[in-house]
């Protein structure tokens, strides 16, 4: 079956840090990998995807690449700022599952000034 | 912003009762999805619907059963409600089930409390 590990958090990290969310999966078949976001009190957004090995997805000065052969899809930013203080969650589709999300355990990121 | 309205948006109810959650879309997107999610264990999918009447199981659907009448509308429903079932339910929507453009709209959420 398909199933995605994320890094244990929470993460706590000052105004303008390096962030790095560990991403790694398992699937049958070949799968697109997601990254959402959930802030405070709200439903989860789409924050980049990449359908194919080497593919980098890209969002809001976020970014992650397709891994195939680490099977990994590891989020970093530059420079976070506070209001990136957020739930991320790292999730993968298979073609033959009608849709169906599998998702990671979540990591919590604050970010302080 | 997808339209996509959940009901209601926070629930308290006592143990043994039936409880139904809705949700709306104004999208006409093929495929609906009910999640629950709780900490530690990011969202798991509970019952899913893939058109009109179409609906199976996800990954945690015991003690839950769905309807789906009407393109635009995916009601959860908790024949007797427990304590475990205490989560927030998300419902997500999306146009096709495949990957490459495929995206999936989640809604705002509904905290439910079984007391």
């Amino acid at each position: 079956g398909n199933s995605v590990t994320q890094m244990e958090g929470p993460v706590t990290l000052s105004e303008e840090a390096f962030l790095t969310i560990n991403c790694t999966y398992t699937a049958t078949g070949y799968p697109s990998l997601f990254w959402y976001v959930q802030y405070p009190g709200e439903g989860l957004q789409l924050l980049l995807k990449a359908t194919k090995a080497d593919d980098k997805g890209s969002n809001k000065g976020f970014e992650a690449t397709y891994r195939k052969e680490t099977t990994s899809f590891h989020l970093e930013k530059g420079s976070v700022q506070v209001s990136d203080s957020a739930v991320y969650f790292c999730a993968l589709i298979t073609g033959t599952s009608y849709g169906k999300l599998t998702f990671g355990q979540g990591t919590i990121l604050t970010v302080h000034p | 912003d997808a339209g996509i309205t959940q009901s209601p948006r926070h629930k308290v109810t006592e143990t043994g009762t039936p409880v139904t959650l809705r949700c709306h879309q104004t999208e006409n997107h093929r495929y609906m999805y009910w999640y629950r999610q709780d900490p530690g264990h990011g969202l798991r999918l509970i019952h899913y619907s893939y058109g009109v009447k179409d609906t199976d199981k996800g990954e945690v659907s015991d003690g839950y059963s769905v309807s789906r009448s009407k393109t635009e509308d995916f009601l959860l429903t908790l024949e007797s409600a427990t304590s475990s079932q205490t989560s927030v339910y998300f419902c997500a929507i999306s146009e096709s089930g495949g990957t490459g453009a495929y995206e999936q709209y989640f809604g705002p959420g509904t905290r439910l409390t079984v007391t």
